[in-house]
């Protein structure tokens, strides 16, 4: 597509449950990245796919949280037994080059309940 | 630790006269910096970038300038407009150590009074 797209744009869930969230970025861009951002604060790094490289996993907040990267293309993001504090919007970027080139979804709003 | 720092949450700026929107870092690795514009329930869309071999950048009526020696970098509007409001975030990263994960700054909001 000409964009990165997200899915589910919203999404409700209870404490406890796990929830998926998914990100098919721009064709032939070969890194991808998932920011969130909390209420009144900053985009805060997550992990980071490039090419066929092991991810950089070093902004995960805990082990309830894991991503992987299919074919090179769609990313899903997992969090296990989500907690309140687990309530940000997800962002996706994905980009041909460093910087500039980062294009982001319109990002997954998750609210814990 | 807050490594890119945006100290004004907010602010609101006559339209036609000049936003300037200001950002700190503490990284001196930092050698690559960007500017994002953020509407509500969009992803952040890039605005400008410097590379820190320049003090500035101009993009029509979007000026980003770096001051190594300060660590601040700052935005300028001019003349801003009422599709200007947004909150604008300021990014950096270490491109020449191969790093290419992006920092961000919290945001400072935007708004143009007509």
């Amino acid at each position: 597509g000409a964009g990165v797209s997200q899915s589910p744009s919203n999404k409700v869930t209870e404490k406890g449950k796990d929830v998926e969230l998914r990100c098919d970025p721009i064709s032939g861009h070969t890194a991808l990245y998932w920011y969130r951002q909390s209420l009144g604060q900053g985009l805060e790094f997550l992990i980071y796919f490039q090419g066929n490289s092991a991810p950089d996993k070093s902004g995960l907040p805990s082990d309830r949280f894991s991503a992987e990267r299919t074919g090179g293309s769609v990313s899903t993001l997992t969090i296990q037994r989500t907690q309140q504090e687990d309530s940000a919007v997800y962002l996706c970027a994905s980009s041909l080059r460093q910087g500039s080139g980062y294009t982001f979804g319109s990002g997954t709003r998750l609210t814990v309940v | 630790d807050q490594q890119v720092k945006q100290n004004s949450p907010s602010l609101s700026v006559q339209e036609g006269r000049i936003s300037i929107l200001n950002c700190d870092y503490t990284n001196s690795m930092f050698d690559y910096f960007l500017w994002y514009k953020k509407y509500p329930a969009e992803g952040p869309t890039f605005l400008i970038s410097i590379s820190s071999i320049k003090d500035k950048n101009e993009d029509g009526r979007f000026t980003v300038f770096l001051n190594k020696s300060a660590k601040h970098l700052s935005l300028h509007i001019v003349p801003s407009q009422p599709g200007d409001s947004a909150v604008y975030f300021c990014a950096a990263l270490a491109a020449n150590f191969g790093n290419e994960k992006l920092t961000f700054g919290t945001g400072t909001r935007l708004t143009i009074i007509p």
